[in-house]
C-alpha cells in the first residue's frame, strides 16, 4: 500500500527557532502533497498544498512567508515553520496520494511540534 | 457556513449498540467522500470510501446522498476497539485531490 513518511514525529524547541519538516511517499511518486494543521480537540484543518517544481498555494488565513514549502522532488515535499511561536505549537500532518482522480489521501505519522 | 460539517458529540453508547453519524458538505460539485477514523494523537487512518451505491466493510455502512449533501456511517456491533474520532472528509469541487475535513464526531464506547 501506498506509504507517507514523516520526520521528525516530536519537536521541542524555544521560541524564535525555524523548524524544518518532511514528508515523503516512500513507495510512489506524489506530483501534490497537503500539509494540515490540528490543534487539540479540533480537526484537520488544510495549510497548503505542495506542487512538485512550482510554488504552493496556501489556504486563506495561513501565511506563505511564515510556512516555507519546498517540493523539490516527486517523494519529498518539506515544511518550514519559520521563527515559530508558542501560538505555532500543533500537530502538523503530510498527506499524499498515488494518483490523481478520486482516490483517498495517505497520511503520515504526523510532528508535534511544541515552541516554548 | 463550514464546507463540512459533523456533530463533534461525543457519542457515549454501550458495547453491542449501534451508532449512526452523518455529516453534510457544502460544495455540490464534490465528488469524492470518505469517512476516516483518528486515534488519540495519532495521524487519521482511512476507515472507507463512500461511494453512490452505498458501500459496507464488515460492521460499517456508508452512504452518500447527493441530493441532501450528506453522507453517514453506520457501525453496527459495537467494539470497545471502536472508540475513536470519526472524521468524515470530502474533496474540494475543484480540485480532485484536496480532502476538506469535518470537524470530527467523538465515538466512546462503554462496556
Amino acid at each position: 500500500g501506498a506509504v507517507v513518511s514523516q520526520h521528525p514525529s516530536r519537536v521541542i524547541c524555544k521560541s524564535g527557532t525555524s523548524v524544518k519538516i518532511e514528508c515523503r511517499s516512500l513507495d510512489f511518486q506524489a506530483t501534490t502533497m497537503f500539509w494540515y494543521r490540528q490543534f487539540p480537540k479540533q480537526s484537520l484543518m488544510l495549510m497548503a498544498t505542495s506542487n512538485e517544481g512550482s510554488k504552493a498555494t496556501y489556504e486563506q488565513g495561513v501565511e506563505k512567508d511564515k510556512f516555507l514549502i519546498n517540493h523539490a522532488s516527486l517523494t519529498l515535499s518539506t515544511l518550514t515553520v519559520t521563527s515559530a511561536h508558542p501560538e505555532d505549537s500543533s500537530f502538523y500532518i503530510c498527506s499524499a496520494t498515488p494518483s490523481a482522480g478520486n482516490q483517498p489521501q495517505h497520511f503520515g505519522d504526523g510532528t508535534r511540534l511544541s515552541i516554548l | 457556513r463550514k464546507e463540512v460539517e459533523q456533530d463533534p458529540g461525543p457519542f457515549n453508547v454501550p458495547e453491542g449498540a449501534t451508532v449512526a453519524f452523518n455529516c453534510t458538505y457544502s460544495n455540490s460539485a464534490s465528488q469524492s467522500f470518505f469517512w476516516y477514523r483518528q486515534d488519540c494523537r495519532k495521524e487519521p487512518k482511512l476507515l472507507m470510501s463512500v461511494y453512490s451505491s452505498g458501500n459496507e466493510d464488515g460492521r460499517f455502512t456508508a452512504q452518500l446522498n447527493r441530493a441532501s449533501q450528506y453522507i453517514s456511517l453506520l457501525i453496527r456491533d459495537s467494539k470497545l476497539s471502536d472508540s475513536a474520532t470519526y472524521l468524515c472528509a470530502v474533496n474540494r469541487g475543484s480540485s480532485a485531490s484536496k480532502i476538506i475535513f469535518g470537524s470530527g464526531t467523538r465515538l466512546s464506547i462503554r462496556p
